[in-house]
């Protein structure tokens, strides 16, 4: 149980271009996804926090107008990098906390998605 | 700014041995701690999480927490080269939503 996909594993795409990365709970339902980017040999940075129904929540220096989530139902969320630029490329991860809560490891992480913008 | 330190590494310590690995944090309201492993180009996995000051083990690894010290170790016992990884020491914020990482310890063991 607890899984977390994300689509697709991979994406090459072109500068000024939209891309869009899923992240699905599979056997859950998850009221709060997370989106996380993380570059290489750096630790997982927090950009989002994405509450089914309602706007996300974006940390500081993340642009919102650029990195758009939306989260439509209790299994999906989306990303979309807007405008893609090479300094864009990394790994991106989502997690998905089970809305039944409890415990102290309810976020389960997706296998993320490699971006890389040429 | 909350922060969680680890020492980068590389770590490396011969198969058999224990390997040793430390991290900090600074919001001293923090209640809950986790130990991830991440291979090159995987996402994160659970190893142990704890939230009580003292020892917690499961198998060969066993998680130390020191909440007045403000720091959290994790021990590997009989190494292998399948730990070889980068292990990652992440703190739940004191709201208890989002998970705070640290950069990771690199982790070699040798054959």
């Amino acid at each position: 149980g607890a899984v977390v996909s994300q689509h697709p594993s991979r994406v090459i795409c072109k500068s000024g271009t939209s891309v869009k990365i899923e992240c699905r709970s599979l056997d859950f339902q998850a009221t709060t996804m997370f989106w996380y980017r993380q570059f290489p040999k750096q630790s997982l940075m927090l950009m989002a926090t994405s509450n089914e129904g309602s706007k996300a929540t974006y940390e500081q220096g993340v642009e919102k107008d650029k990195f758009l989530i939306n989260h439509a139902s209790l299994t999906l969320s989306t990303l979309t990098v807007t405008s893609a630029h090479p300094e864009d490329s990394s790994f991106y991860i989502c997690s998905a906390r089970d809305r039944r809560g409890g415990g102290y490891n309810e976020q389960f992480f997706g296998p993320g998605t490699r971006l890389t913008v040429l | 700014q909350k922060e969680v330190e680890q020492n980068s590494g590389p770590l490396s310590v011969p198969e058999g041995a224990i390997a040793s690995l430390n991290c900090t944090y600074s919001d001293r309201g923090s209640q809950s701690f986790f130990w991830y492993r991440q291979y090159s180009g995987k996402s994160p996995e659970l190893i142990m999480f704890i939230y009580s000051n003292g020892d917690k083990e499961d198998g060969r690894f066993t998680a130390q927490l020191n909440k007045a010290s403000q720091y959290v170790s994790l021990l590997i016992r009989d190494s292998q080269p399948s730990d070889s990884a980068t292990y990652l020491c992440a703190v739940k914020d004191q709201a208890g939503t989002a998970l705070i990482f640290g950069k990771g310890t690199t982790l070699s063991v040798s054959s």
